[in-house]
């Protein structure tokens, strides 16, 4: 069985620019989460994603945003980018709630 | 509201060393609990759970025990490996399951 798979793995963008990150979940989840993950921060909820609704969102501003398609596939965009968006995005997937979240191996986003 | 405390890391111990990092909770309703652990480089992975009062999680060797009267949930390894060095997570999952509330994390290392 295939795990979460995130692409681009590793990222480099300038300030101002936009970017799109993509999340494929484990096939039959229907959850997505995404996390941003610094070192001084640690580990911050953006928002959460069940059959292409929004359900929860985090304490960030309106420049992070996401959607879910009907395959479960979930991007997240950042746009206006800033110095300190620079981390590592994570996103996580479980089949139902209460279920434990199954997290890939994240997207490193460096903003220069 | 739901919260997560985990000891301050980070945490050196020598090889066969026992192991705790302790994590508090703070929840209404009945959460489930998790702790996860992220290698370098990589995403987290789910090292156990316990869904209710008094259950105990374990794998490979690593154990915590749900206890609802002191909102605790301490992880304990009784002889630990260069290999478990890694950043270690507790973490809860809410009455609805919708969203997970993250420790900041405790980084163990292991000497040989």
């Amino acid at each position: 069985k295939a795990g979460v798979t995130q692409t681009p793995r590793y990222l480099i963008k300038t300030r101002g620019q936009q970017v799109t990150l993509s999340c494929s979940p484990i096939s039959g989840h229907r959850s997505v989460s995404w996390y941003q993950q610094t070192p001084g921060q640690g580990l911050q909820f953006l928002f959460e994603y069940f059959s292409e609704t929004q359900r929860n969102k985090g304490n960030f501003p309106g420049r992070f945003s996401g959607r879910q398609f009907s395959n479960s596939r979930s991007e997240m965009n950042v746009s206006t980018l800033e110095l300190g968006d620079s981390a590592l995005y994570l996103c996580a997937s479980s089949p139902e709630d209460r279920d434990p979240k199954v997290f890939g191996p994240g997207t490193r986003l460096t903003v220069l | 509201g739901n919260s997560v405390t985990q000891m301050e890391g980070p945490v050196t111990l020598s090889e066969e060393a026992f192991l705790t990092i302790n994590c508090t909770y703070t929840a209404t309703g009945y959460p489930s609990l998790f702790w996860y652990v992220q290698y370098p480089g990589e995403g987290l992975q789910l090292l156990l759970k316990a869904t209710k009062a008094d259950d105990k999680g374990s794998n490979k060797g690593f154990e915590a025990t749900y206890r609802k009267e002191t909102t605790s949930f301490h992880l304990e390894k009784g002889s630990v490996q260069v290999s478990d060095s890694a950043v270690y997570f507790c973490a809860l999952s809410d009455w609805t399951g919708n969203q997970f509330y993250f420790g900041t994390g405790t980084s163990l290392t292991v000497i040989p």
